[in-house]
């Protein structure tokens, strides 16, 4: 079956332009996470929606960041006025439900690169 | 503030050796400890997890023992091959609770080398 789909795979940008990222999880699953990936770091959290519930924005970096998650299923995050420190694989994962034991299953991401 | 500490940070074993990999939590409410496998280009996938009920899980060559008193949990993999080259990440919930985010470890880079 089809797994997370993340598009563009690929973003290069200007300093300063705004930039959309989309998230398509796995059909079914009800809890969605954004991860950001720093070149040869490890995954640093930054939103999760749990169905109809209020997100945890807890790990937003900053007010320039946002993320909506419409109908429940297909995500997107967006950056505003982005900046060269924003480079970085933005990887996408959901899961069956909010549960602890449920794994999360990761798109491939998204490397952003901003000039 | 660290909250999954991980250990080594890269790791070079030969072909048919033992990668061994550390992992120290604290967030002691926690009941389940994954170990996820990323390769370059693609998202990171669920490799094993282990329950804090049991002391070791034995999946093929991965094993993953649990220490409960010590805090920590480790990666064994046995007979290493090429194809195990990639990074290697535990998570863990937050100090702060909640199920619903996870925690990584920054990664352990292993290598194995024919």
């Amino acid at each position: 079956g089809a797994g997370v789909s993340q598009s563009p795979s690929n973003k290069v940008t200007e300093k300063g332009k705004d930039v959309e990222l989309r998230c398509d999880p796995i059909s079914g699953h009800t809890a969605l996470y954004w991860y950001r990936q720093s070149l040869g770091q490890g995954l640093e959290f930054l939103i999760y929606f749990q169905g109809n519930s209020a997100p945890d924005k807890s790990g937003l970096p900053s007010d320039r960041f946002s993320a909506e998650r419409t109908g429940g299923s297909v995500s997107t995050l967006t950056i505003q006025r982005t900046q060269q420190e924003d480079s970085a694989v933005y990887l996408c994962a959901s899961s069956l439900q909010s549960d602890s034991n449920q794994p999360q299953h990761f798109g491939d991401g998204t490397r952003l690169s901003i000039l | 503030q660290q909250q999954v500490k991980q250990s080594p940070q890269s790791l070079i074993v030969q072909k048919g050796g033992i990668s061994i990999i550390n992992c120290a939590y604290e967030n002691t409410a926690f009941d389940y400890f994954p170990w996820y496998q990323q390769f370059p280009g693609k998202g990171p996938a669920l490799l094993i997890a282990i329950r804090p009920d049991v002391s070791e899980k034995k999946e093929g060559r991965f094993t993953i023992s649990f220490n409960k008193s010590a805090k920590q949990f480790s990666l064994h993999i046995m007979d290493s091959q090429p194809g195990d080259s990639a990074t290697y990440f535990c998570a863990s919930p937050p100090l702060s609770g909640g199920y619903n985010k996870l925690i990584f470890g920054a990664g352990t880079r292993l290598a194995v080398h024919p």
